[in-house]
């Protein structure tokens, strides 16, 4: 019963490098987002997906980029990693966008990222 | 632009205390709210989920209501115990699907 499930659980990058946080769910989930907790912030979107092959923005997009090539997978890719990307990254799904009736959403166990 | 503030930030409370958590948000226009728990370390789940038409909704010891037209949701915890403790975040829904989330109210129960 995996869910969400989010690798690495904690990275550490050097200014200027690339990555790629990988997202994983086993529930059919259409809609997928990607999102970063900053102290004092709150959550705030990066990216979603509402289905294989759609991609949208969020409020925080900038040096991110995602891909949504099958329903399982949605991964988040750092182009040039900068200091002020040190966070922690959270993915999410739901059955339907968040606007569905009794639409619960589910999150991954979150991705501890410092860049340096 | 939508803007949900959550007081208090922290809260010490003894352990069998009823307690109340509140979220505010600017913009009524919602289609539904959820409330959170988040454990240090780890992800968030979902507690509860009203939907806009609703006014509230219970599980277990907690019970959530919605006013919309004030902007204005609480949490209700019952009987609270050491292992609630935890930061519990609440999320509006609005157009184009996205969530918006409070800061958080960071909550320990005490024996």
């Amino acid at each position: 019963n995996a869910g969400v499930t989010q690798t690495p659980k904690f990275q550490v990058l050097k200014t200027g490098q690339s990555m790629t946080l990988q997202c994983a769910q086993d529930m059919n989930h259409e809609y997928m987002s990607w999102y970063r907790q900053d102290p004092g912030m709150g959550l705030r979107l990066i990216h979603y997906s509402v289905g294989a092959g759609i991609t949208d923005q969020g409020e925080v997009p900038n040096g991110y980029n995602v891909s949504r090539s099958t329903t399982e997978d949605f991964p988040l890719r750092l182009l040039s990693a900068a200091p002020s990307q040190t966070s922690v990254y959270f993915c999410a799904s739901s059955p339907s966008p968040p606007t569905g009736y009794r639409n619960t959403i589910y999150f991954g166990e979150g991705s501890w990222l410092t860049v340096v | 632009k939508q803007e949900v503030t959550q007081i208090p930030a922290a809260l010490s409370v003894p352990e069998g205390e009823n307690l109340v958590l509140n979220c505010s948000f600017t913009d009524s226009a919602i289609y539904n709210l959820q409330w959170f728990r988040q454990d240090p370390g780890k992800g968030l789940t979902s507690l509860l989920l009203i939907q806009s038409s609703q006014r509230e909704q219970t599980s277990g010891r907690l019970n959530a209501s919605l006013d919309k037209s004030s902007g204005r949701s609480t949490l209700y915890i019952a009987a609270s115990q050491p292992g609630d403790s935890a930061t519990y975040l609440c999320a509006v829904i609005g157009t184009a699907s996205k969530l918006t989330f409070g800061t958080g109210t960071r909550l320990q129960v005490t024996l």
